[in-house]
């Protein structure tokens, strides 16, 4: 199996910070990659796909990058709404996925 | 527009059996592969099991393969997971999941809202 491994595991960021994700693959993944919200008590939401793709209806303030081994979820600029836990998925092989950075308001 | 709706959750004791159901609308069905993810209390996410379109083949998590049976009714739109030898761990909310595009497998675009499975004695 593909293991991925995100960090931070959680950070904490104010209203308009600049908020880095990062992810790694255990191999060579090349773009297949996705990042996912999860609010607290509901389903995850897709918001990036192909690594650098963004989802329909998500807003431009969310950037994916990288490829290979190394992947990064950017926010350019953290909103309230944007309290949630992020997860990366790798979908070059079976899915897997990381253990998730839960982002914080302060 | 898309809907995925999971039912069949509960209590069940170790050991126990169960079936969850997922009835989806708003997308031809027959062809989108399909997923079912859990995530335990407090944990994260975690695939457990993969369909193809036309449902010949099946792909399973080690930590179910031999215990959960994944299936589809492409005439009736609608998807189970059959979980046999249900462990505590195996405590979750399933969710049924829909890739984003036909085309492309793994790009989970859609989610259920989840169904709760408790394994307890």
């Amino acid at each position: 199996d593909i293991q991925m491994t995100q960090s931070p595991s959680s950070l904490s960021a104010s209203v308009g910070d600049r908020v880095t994700i990062t992810c790694q693959a255990s191999q060579d993944i090349r773009k297949y990659l996705n990042w996912y919200q999860q609010k607290p008590g509901k389903a995850p939401k897709l918001l990036i796909y192909g690594a650098s793709n963004l989802e329909t209806g998500v807003p431009s303030r969310f950037g994916g990058s990288g490829s290979g081994t190394d992947f990064t979820l950017t926010i350019s600029s953290l909103q309230p709404e944007d309290l949630a836990t992020y997860y990366c998925q790798q979908y070059d092989n079976l899915p897997t996925f990381g253990q998730g950075t839960r982002l914080e308001i302060k | 527009q898309v809907q995925l709706v999971e039912s069949g959750g509960g209590v069940v004791q170790p050991g126990g059996s169960l079936r969850l159901s997922c009835a989806t609308s708003g997308f031809t069905f027959s062809t989108y592969a399909m997923y079912w993810v859990r995530q335990a209390p407090g944990k994260g996410l975690e695939w457990m099991a993969f369909i193809r379109s036309d449902g010949q083949n099946t792909y399973y998590a080690d930590s179910v393969k031999g215990r959960f049976t994944i299936s589809r009714d492409n005439s009736k739109s609608s998807l189970s997971l059959q979980m046999n030898s249900l462990r505590v761990e195996d405590t979750a909310i399933y969710y049924c999941v829909k890739d984003r595009i036909e085309r492309v497998q793994g790009e989970f675009g859609n989610w259920g809202q989840g169904t709760l499975v408790t394994v307890s004695s």
